[in-house]
């Protein structure tokens, strides 16, 4: 079985600060991992992912997370924020190449200061 | 290329009624699942589609859900009949093989129970 845990369920940073998200993972197969952000009222859009490869990910508005497999953690940051960045995160994982579902955490309310 | 498209955006019914949500997927795309978010919660599977054969529907509450996948392109999910603790927003998504790739969101149905 399969699990998320993001610690903190809400982060707020001023403008300008680094944004640091956690989130740690549960699988009993080597992972993939995944970052999503959701703004009210819509769906959720992939920010990034690790399959297999280079363990520090980069993705869409700036964002970057890296793989620790001794940690089992796979942390969201960014060096500086912006007012836009302000929405909720969630991060996800998969069993690998089965292909199977995705496993959410609970999010991260990220609120940005200015 | 066109998104995941859901309708309605926002239902409001009362309890014991029934509903349908619809969904077309990113065309081409093999894999269809439905998301339940309760709000303040992480989306959680409750059906995936490979084609028009379900993959897993261990967590849909099959006394009062059901889902289809005609022709292996669009789907409906319907409750009925609904409960006070269905409402949420029910989101739709789709990948091209499992969920290596990422998925594809849409922007949901927020189902209200009154």
């Amino acid at each position: 079985a399969q699990s998320v845990t993001q610690l903190g369920s809400h982060v707020s940073v001023s403008e300008g600060a680094l944004v640091l998200l956690r989130c740690n993972y549960s699988s009993s197969v080597p992972p993939y991992l995944f970052w999503y952000v959701q703004y009210p009222n819509q769906g959720l859009q992939l920010l990034l992912k690790y399959t297999t490869g280079a363990t520090l990910v980069k993705g869409i508005n700036g964002f970057e997370a890296e793989f620790k497999k001794s940690e089992t953690s796979f942390h969201l940051t960014k060096p500086s924020a912006h007012m836009s960045d302000a929405a909720e995160y969630f991060c996800a994982v998969s069993e690998g190449t089965s292909g199977s579902r995705l496993t959410f955490g609970e999010g991260t309310q990220l609120t940005v200061n200015p | 290329e066109a998104g995941v498209a859901q309708s309605p955006r926002y239902k409001i019914i009362e309890k014991r009624q029934s509903v349908a949500f619809w969904c077309n997927p990113i065309s081409g795309h093999a894999t269809l699942y439905w998301y339940q978010q309760i709000l303040g919660q992480g989306p959680k599977l409750l059906i995936q589609f490979q084609n028009n054969g379900v993959v897993d529907d261990s967590q849909l509450p099959k006394d009062r859900f059901s889902a289809e996948r005609l022709k292996g392109v669009d789907s409906t999910l319907k409750i009925q009949p609904a409960k006070l603790e269905d409402s949420a927003v029910y989101l739709c998504a789709s990948s091209l093989v499992g969920s290596n790739y990422g998925y594809t969101f849409g922007s949901g149905t927020r189902l209200t129970v009154v």
